[in-house]
């Protein structure tokens, strides 16, 4: 079975600093990683994605996220924080296999950022 | 703005009654997701349809069920409702089957009282 684990509910860094949300998985098949992030009040977007080809992978608004397989990690990081990157992340993943996309989510994580 | 829709926005109802939850797929996709996100189980996959079949259950309850009509619209129905349903429901779509992106819906908001 397939379950994610982001570890940390809330992380609070400076506006400017490094964000680093870390999201370990397990996965029995090579796996399709996400990373969504919810807005208050509104639906999930989605900032990047993993689906076996580079493992650094560039996302949207200067987020990028690195698939480690040997770590079973696939954390997200951006170099300055911003005020408006305060929201909640989500790292999920598929199975990758053609038969279901159905995403498995980790409970979240709270970004705040401090002026 | 994602492409999906879902209608209500907003719900709130009794214990016991039962309502309809609506989504609007992109425009040519043909795989349709629903999600319950709430306080203590966080974000749970229920149930996907694809091209109008069950293609996937989730932890979805008996007393839910969904559907995917030939416009690849779905609808997800929940009855007998209890306090602990309220929850805000997610819809998404992908453009097939499996592994694609999923872009999500605004969601519904249901409160139980």
């Amino acid at each position: 079975a397939q379950s994610v684990t982001q570890l940390g509910s809330h992380v609070s860094v400076s506006e400017g600093a490094l964000v680093l949300l870390r999201c370990n998985y397990s996965s029995s098949v090579p796996p399709y990683l996400f990373w969504y992030v919810q807005y208050p009040n509104q639906g999930l977007q989605l900032l990047l994605k993993y689906t076996s080809a580079a493992t650094l992978v560039k996302g949207i608004n200067g987020f990028e996220a690195e698939f480690k397989k040997s770590e079973t990690s696939f954390h997200l990081t951006k170099p300055s924080a911003h005020m408006s990157d305060a929201a909640e992340y989500f790292c999920a993943v598929s199975d990758g296999s053609s038969n279901t996309g159905k995403l498995i989510f980790g409970q979240g994580t709270t970004l705040q950022v401090k002026p | 703005d994602s492409g999906v829709t879902q209608t209500p926005k907003h719900l709130i109802t009794a214990t016991g009654q039962r309502v309809t939850l609506r989504c609007s797929p992109r425009s040519g996709d043909l795989s349709v997701y629903w999600y319950q996100q709430s306080l203590d189980q966080g974000l749970q996959f229920l149930i996907q349809y694809y091209n109008g079949e069950e293609r996937a259950k989730g932890n979805i309850l008996e007393r839910f069920s969904a559907q995917q009509f030939p416009d690849l619209h779905s609808e997800l129905n929940l009855s007998s409702l209890e306090l602990g349903d309220s929850a805000l429901y997610f819809c998404a779509s992908s453009d097939l089957a499996g592994g694609e992106t999923q872009y999500f819906g605004p969601g519904t908001r249901l409160l139980v009282l």
